[in-house]
This record gives C-alpha cells, sequence and structure tokens, in this order.
C-alpha cells in the first residue's frame, strides 16, 4: 500500500521567501510528526498532530515556523522568512494510533530536502 | 525525555552477526524501547520495539536485559544493505512522550 508522501522532494528558495512542505500520512492514520534533519544529525523533533490539533509543538524552533492538519489527514509545513540556517531534510511521519500507549509504529516519508539560498 | 546512549560507529563484516548495544539508565517502567534505522538518502525505517521480554521479527531481535537499563539488538546475518544508522529510542504514554526523539544513532558499517 501508499506509505507516507512528502513534497516536492527537493525545494530550492531565496533567503526571505516563504515555503509550504506537505505531508501525506498513511490513510487512517490518526497521528502525524514532522521532524527535521541536519546533515550528519538524527532527526529533530517539530510537531506532533493528533487528528486535526497540534498535540505537541514543543519542537518548533521559532514563530517562523508553522504547521496546520485542518482535515486530520494532510499536513502542511510552513516556513516563513527562511533563512540559510532553515536548510535541512523535512520528514513527515504518520502512525494508525494516538501513541498514547508507547508501542506504536511509526512510518516515515523520504523526505522534503529544503536549500535555502 | 528519557535518554539512550550508542556508540557513534560499529563495523561488521558481511554474513556475521552484529549486535548493536543501547544503555537507558533512566528508563521509566512504561517506556517501550524502540529501533530504528536510517539507510542514506531515506527517512528512518521502523525496525522493532518491545517492553519487558525479548522480541523477535523478520529484521532483527531485541534482547532487553532484566533490569530494562540496557537493551541489544541483534542483526542476525548482517547483510550490505543493513548499512544504516541504527537509532535507540525510548517511547511512553506519559504525556509529551508520544513523540520519537531522536539521538545520534550507531553507523553500522559492513565490510564485504
Amino acid at each position: 500500500g501508499a506509505g507516507v508522501s512528502q513534497t516536492p522532494s527537493n525545494k530550492v528558495t531565496e533567503k526571505g521567501k516563504y515555503v509550504e512542505l506537505r505531508c501525506d500520512p498513511i490513510s487512517g492514520h490518526t497521528a502525524l510528526y514532522w521532524y527535521r534533519q541536519s546533515l550528519g544529525q538524527g532527526p529533530e523533533f517539530l510537531i506532533y498532530f493528533q487528528g486535526t490539533g497540534a498535540a505537541d509543538d514543543s519542537g518548533l524552533p521559532n514563530d517562523r515556523f508553522f504547521a496546520v492538519r485542518p482535515e486530520g489527514s494532510v499536513s502542511t509545513l510552513k516556513i516563513q522568512r527562511t533563512e540559510r540556517g532553515d536548510s535541512a531534510v523535512y520528514l513527515c511521519a504518520s502512525s494508525d494510533a494516538p501513541g498514547y500507549r508507547g508501542n506504536t509504529e511509526a512510518f516515515f516519508g523520504q523526505g522534503t530536502r529544503l536549500t535555502v539560498v | 525525555d528519557a535518554k539512550t546512549t550508542q556508540p557513534n560507529s560499529m563495523e561488521s563484516n558481511e554474513e556475521e552477526p552484529v549486535h548493536l548495544p543501547c544503555n537507558h539508565s533512566t528508563i521509566s517502567g512504561t517506556d517501550y524501547i524502540h529501533w530504528y534505522r536510517q539507510l542514506p538518502s531515506q527517512g528512518p525505517e521502523y525496525v522493532i520495539h518491545g517492553l519487558t521480554s525479548n522480541v523477535n521479527n523478520r529484521m532483527a531481535s531485541l534482547a532487553i536485559a532484566e533490569d530494562r537499563k540496557s537493551s541489544t539488538l541483534i542483526l542476525h546475518r548482517a547483510t550490505l544493505r543493513d548499512a544504516a544508522v541504527y537509532y535507540c529510542i525510548l517511547r511512553g504514554p506519559i504525556q509529551g512522550a508520544q513523540k520519537l526523539v531522536f539521538g545520534q544513532g550507531t553507523r553500522l558499517t559492513i565490510n564485504p
């Protein structure tokens, strides 16, 4: 079946511009996660959705970053006034349970490589 | 967030078993131990998880110490395709603990 899909796979933007990154989770998955990964580092948590609401946005680095999931399926990560330091791979994951237990598996997409020039 | 400690890198030979260690001395009674791996240029991939008992699946085995303060991921017969960064992660039901918190992981190199 279809896995987690992220678009675009690559995005190059100029410093100061606005970008949107899209995540299509596995159908029926209620939990959705965004991560950011810099070269040579492990993925860094950004935000977690349970349904339509952001259950944990403690990882968003500042108010330039915002994410939505209006219908509880597709999510968009939005970055305003991009900076060169925002360059990274942005990963999305979904799982089929709210994660209230600890025994659920998360499925990751291939990521969007964002380059800010 | 409960933390895990892993060696930065390990090396093994093709077709030999690999034992990847992880220390998690601050684990709580309700934390599950998860392992993910990340192949080059791909997103992380689930490998296995367990709570107290040892676990086996088609990819690997997970051996959990009796006191749960450490665990070992076992690849029974490594192939070149197992070369990846392996992450040991604790995940529990406590509010705020649903997210997977990745450390640096162990970079596994497999020699032909």
